[in-house]
């Protein structure tokens, strides 16, 4: 299997900071990553796709890159409805694979 | 518009056995694969099954292998997972989600099942 690692596991930061979630796989996985948002209660939310692309609606301040093994989700200044967990996903090869997620706390 | 319709939940006991189900209006469901994502209580995310459009390409998790089955019904638009010999540790949320008709990505999810195992 391709395990994804992710870090940090948890992050605080305030309102208007900006926050980087790194996520890095075993094996090369070229631009096969994708990021979801989840809050507490509610199902996942897919915010980017092919490592740097914006599902509609995802608002300009997330972004995503890297390549091969190493990637990341940065969130810009960020606002009361970012705080919530986040996991990235391979889907270059089966299994398929999550990230164990990042939960970001407000501080 | 697009989605997929998920029952809120189920309780079953261990040893037995559970067909969850995902409906999928507002889209042409057979153009579209489809998998399988559980949540354990407090737990990330894990990814279980998937299934082509036409049903031809299936793929496992090894933790469920040879005990779930995923199938679909594309004349219903409906996705199911057969939940075979369940454990107090199948327990968890059953996400339903759909990839994209041009790459391999997730971009719709079901609201989730709860499955309850327990006796």
């Amino acid at each position: 299997d391709n395990q994804m690692t992710q870090s940090p596991s948890s992050l605080s930061a305030s309102v208007g900071d900006t926050v980087i979630i790194t996520c890095r796989a075993r094996h090369d996985i070229s631009n096969s990553l994708a990021w979801f948002q989840q809050k507490p209660g509610k199902a996942p939310k897919s915010l980017i796709y092919a490592t740097s692309s914006l599902h509609s609606g995802v608002p300009s301040r997330f972004s995503g890159s890297g390549s091969g093994t190493d990637f990341t989700l940065t969130i810009s200044s960020l606002q009361p409805e970012d705080f919530a967990t986040y996991y990235c996903q391979q889907y270059k090869t089966f299994p398929y694979t999550f990230g164990q997620g990042t939960r970001l706390e407000i501080k | 518009e697009a989605q997929l319709v998920q029952p809120v939940g189920d309780l079953v006991r261990p040893g037995e056995s559970l067909r969850l189900s995902c409906d999928g209006p507002g889209f042409i469901f057979s153009h579209f694969n489809m998998n399988w994502v559980r949540q354990a209580p407090g737990r990330g995310l894990e990814w279980l099954a998937y299934i082509s459009g036409g049903s031809t390409v299936i793929h496992y998790a090894d933790s469920v292998k040879g005990r779930f089955i995923v199938s679909r019904d594309n004349s219903k638009r409906s996705l199911f997972l057969r939940l075979n010999d369940v454990r107090v540790e199948d327990t968890g949320i059953y996400y339903c989600a759909r990839q994209t008709d041009v790459g391999f990505w997730i971009d719709l999810w079901g609201q989730g099942t709860l499955v309850t195992v327990s006796s």
